[in-house]
C-alpha cells in the first residue's frame, strides 16, 4: 500500500462545532504531518509528528489539536473555527522527519459556516 | 529561514513545446529538492526530486537542473501535453536539521492545444 488516505473528503461545521479529521497510511512511515492550504497558494506546513512525538508545532492556534495514536494514524481534532480556516487539510507522511520523500493525502476540504 | 522564490507564476505553452520553472533558494544547507505537480481539486503529487550532491536528474519527459553555486533549480518538461496543465510547486529542505518543507509560491502551467 503505497498510498495516504483521509477522511473525510468534506467537512461543513459551524463555529461551535466539534469535528475531527482523519489520516492512514500503511507505508511504516515514522513522520507524519498535516498542511492547510488555500486557493492558489502554496501548502502550509502546520505540525510535524516524528515517531509518534510532536516535533514541530508551527505556532499553530490552539483550536487545532493533532492527535497521533499509533504509528499509522494522525488525527487533527478541530474546535471553534472560525470562517477563515476554511481550506484544504493535507496530511503528509514520510520514511522519517529528515529523509524520504513526503507523500501528501488527498485533502478534506473544510468549509466553516 | 529558508526562502523559495518560484517564477513565473503562469507559463502558457502550446502542446509540444517545451516548459522551463525556475526557482531559487536563500539556504546554502538546503540539500533536498523536490518538485510537485498539483492538479485541480487534487493532492500535490511528488514527480521528480534532486539531492544537492546531483547536478542533474532526468524521468522521461521531465528533468530537473541544481545550481549549488546560485542557489538555483528548475524543471524542465519537453514535449509538452495537455495533461500536463497544473500548478507546480517547487520546495527545499535541509534534511540534516529540519523536517520542514519550504514551498515556492507555484507555477500554473497551461498547455494549449
Amino acid at each position: 500500500d503505497t498510498e495516504v488516505t483521509q477522511t473525510p473528503k468534506h467537512l461543513v461545521m459551524g463555529m461551535t462545532n466539534k469535528k475531527s479529521l482523519k489520516c492512514e497510511q500503511h507505508m511504516g512511515h515514522r513522520a507524519m504531518y498535516w498542511y492547510k492550504q488555500k486557493a492558489k497558494k502554496p501548502p502550509e506546513l502546520m505540525f510535524v509528528y516524528s515517531y509518534e512525538k510532536l516535533s514541530i508545532n508551527e505556532s499553530v492556534p490552539s483550536r487545532f489539536s493533532p492527535e497521533c495514536p499509533n504509528s499509522s494514524l494522525l488525527n487533527l481534532h478541530l474546535h471553534a473555527l472560525q470562517p477563515e480556516d476554511s481550506a484544504l487539510y493535507l496530511c503528509a507522511s514520510s520514511q522519517d522527519a529528515r529523509v524520504g520523500e513526503q507523500y501528501f493525502g488527498p485533502g478534506t476540504r473544510l468549509t466553516v459556516t | 529561514g529558508e526562502n523559495v522564490e518560484q517564477h513565473p507564476s503562469t507559463l502558457s505553452v502550446q502542446e509540444g513545446d517545451s516548459a522551463v520553472i525556475k526557482c531559487t533558494y536563500s539556504d546554502s544547507a538546503s540539500n533536498y529538492f523536490p518538485w510537485y505537480k498539483q492538479e485541480l481539486g487534487k493532492r500535490p503529487q511528488l514527480i521528480i526530486d534532486i539531492r544537492s550532491n546531483v547536478g542533474e536528474k532526468k524521468d522521461q519527459r521531465i528533468a530537473v537542473t541544481l545550481n549549488k553555486t546560485a542557489k538555483h533549480f528548475s524543471l524542465h518538461i519537453t514535449e509538452t501535453q495537455p495533461e500536463d496543465s497544473a500548478v507546480y510547486f517547487c520546495a527545499a529542505r535541509n534534511t540534516g536539521t529540519a523536517s520542514k518543507l519550504t514551498f515556492g509560491t507555484g507555477t500554473r502551467l497551461q498547455v494549449t492545444l
